[in-house]
């Protein structure tokens, strides 16, 4: 399996500022994905993180709002801009490897 | 529309018991399922996966059934222990390295 390790664990923002959530792999994946787990909801995709080219962003998530980076086969960023009080959840990394999807330890995000 | 869907928010179970979770699809085009369960203040832990030309897997205690014409699939856990009591996801996905739609979880607790 991949291991995945994500920074911050958690962090406490004021509404207006921006956030950025680091995410390291120990294996080279081609595909990254970010997904948000807002309070009592399923996991979301944010948008898939491609090495070398822009990230895939899904309906109703904005490059704007959820800039990505993916420098390299084993890390990416995601910063959540101009912080609200709705974008309060747990934000996730994942990358697929070997026909399976494995999961960060997630970032937990609460925005006052 | 939710392609993946968990109808049952909940479940309780005693100790030693059989536990079924259920999932439906609506998209055929599915081809490979998953099962994650996950702990508060963690991300999703990979269980076990299925792929469509199978109609069972087993490890260990899990067991995965795929009924493709029903477009549904369950996922047995037995015996049950207390250590089981999380929320589990279904998941899907298409051919290749597409990202993973997930259903709502469903919430088990086993009761000693």
């Amino acid at each position: 399996s991949a291991v995945i390790s994500q920074k911050p664990s958690r962090d406490i923002c004021q509404r207006g500022t921006s956030l950025t959530i680091q995410c390291q792999v120990d294996s080279q994946v081609t595909m990254m994905f970010w997904y948000r787990q807002q309070p009592g909801q399923s996991l979301t995709l944010i948008a898939t993180a491609n090495q070398g080219s822009e990230a895939t962003y899904e309906s109703g998530f904005v490059i704007d709002k959820f800039p990505i980076s993916r420098p390299n086969l084993t890390f990416s960023t995601l910063t959540v801009s101009n912080m609200s009080p709705e974008d309060s959840s747990i934000y996730l990394c994942s990358v697929s490897y070997l026909e399976t999807q494995y999961f960060g330890p997630g970032t937990r995000l609460l925005v006052l | 529309d939710q392609q993946v869907k968990q109808n049952s928010p909940s479940l309780s179970v005693q100790e030693g018991r059989i536990s079924i979770l259920n999932c439906d699809y609506t998209n055929s085009m599915f081809d490979y399922f998953l099962w994650y369960k996950k702990y508060p203040a963690e991300g999703p832990t990979f269980l076990i996966s299925i792929s469509s030309i199978k109609d069972k897997n087993e490890d260990g205690r899990f067991t995965v059934f795929l009924n493709k014409s029903a477009k549904h699939l369950s996922l047995h856990i037995v015996p049950s222990q207390p250590g089981d009591s999380a929320v589990y996801f279904c998941a899907a996905k298409g051919l290749g390295n597409t990202p993973l739609v997930f259903g709502k979880g469903t919430r088990l607790s086993v009761i000693a």
